[in-house]
């Protein structure tokens, strides 16, 4: 089942914050998330697994709420180059593939 | 270190006809996954090649076939082209540690497919 992201689309000016979330019907095991500038290739933010460990770059934040089934990320003061189409990959547990949402779109403007 | 590499950059293929991709991983990656993003979409699962198998599918028909070699880069084959196919193709490849779910994939700049 393909997760669910919301919102569709955030346009920021720089320095507000954003929260863009990725919820699944299914029970999850690990949460991926990627950003994708147009025309490049998606680029690692962070995982998060169930149990609470996580593995990604200090300055992005993220939260894991296994009840729930979904995980949010956390843009704080956003910069310009933080602009780029965010997309969650969800793993239901014990069979290595991801299935990903169908991305929310950032704009940081001036 | 030049990352994943994937050729050619862009494709244009008539219905019906025969496909092959390329994807040389990040050097010391030994598991390949590749994607197809539609535009406007998320990257769909193809499949994921670790020592030369195939070690899981999504949902994708036959066409749609690859292969690993000892060096771990990979090919992904497609026969039969259809219109739907047109597509960027994404390679993304990490280090097995024995779930390489769990471990980061680094993707190559995609190959972009048009069927005509």
């Amino acid at each position: 089942q393909q997760p669910v992201q919301s919102p569709q689309a955030v346009i920021l000016r720089e320095g507000e914050d954003a929260v863009i979330n990725c919820s699944s019907s299914k029970a999850l095991y690990s949460v991926h998330w990627y950003r994708q500038k147009h025309g490049e290739a998606p680029v690692f933010l962070m995982i998060l697994l169930k149990g609470g460990e996580q593995k990604g770059h200090e300055k992005i934040s993220a939260s894991f709420n296994e009840k729930k089934q979904q995980s949010s990320l956390y843009l704080t003061a956003s910069q310009l180059s933080y602009s780029g189409t965010y997309f969650c990959g969800t793993d239901a547990g014990n069979n290595r593939k991801l299935i990903w949402g169908l991305g929310t779109s950032l704009a940081v403007n001036p | 270190d030049a990352g994943v590499t994937q050729s050619p950059t862009h494709l244009i293929k008539t219905r019906g006809q025969q496909v092959t991709l390329r994807c040389s991983p990040k050097s010391g990656h030994d598991t390949v996954s590749w994607y197809q993003q539609a535009l406007g979409q998320g990257p769909q699962f193809i499949f994921q090649y670790y020592e030369e198998e195939e070690r899981q599918r999504g949902n994708f028909p036959d066409r749609f076939s690859g292969h690993q070699f000892p060096n771990y880069s990979s090919e992904l084959n497609v026969n039969a082209l259809l219109l739907g196919d047109s597509a960027l193709y994404l390679c993304a490849s990490s280090l097995d540690s024995g779930w390489s779910i769990y471990n980061e994939q680094f993707f190559g700049p995609g190959t972009r497919l048009t069927v005509l």
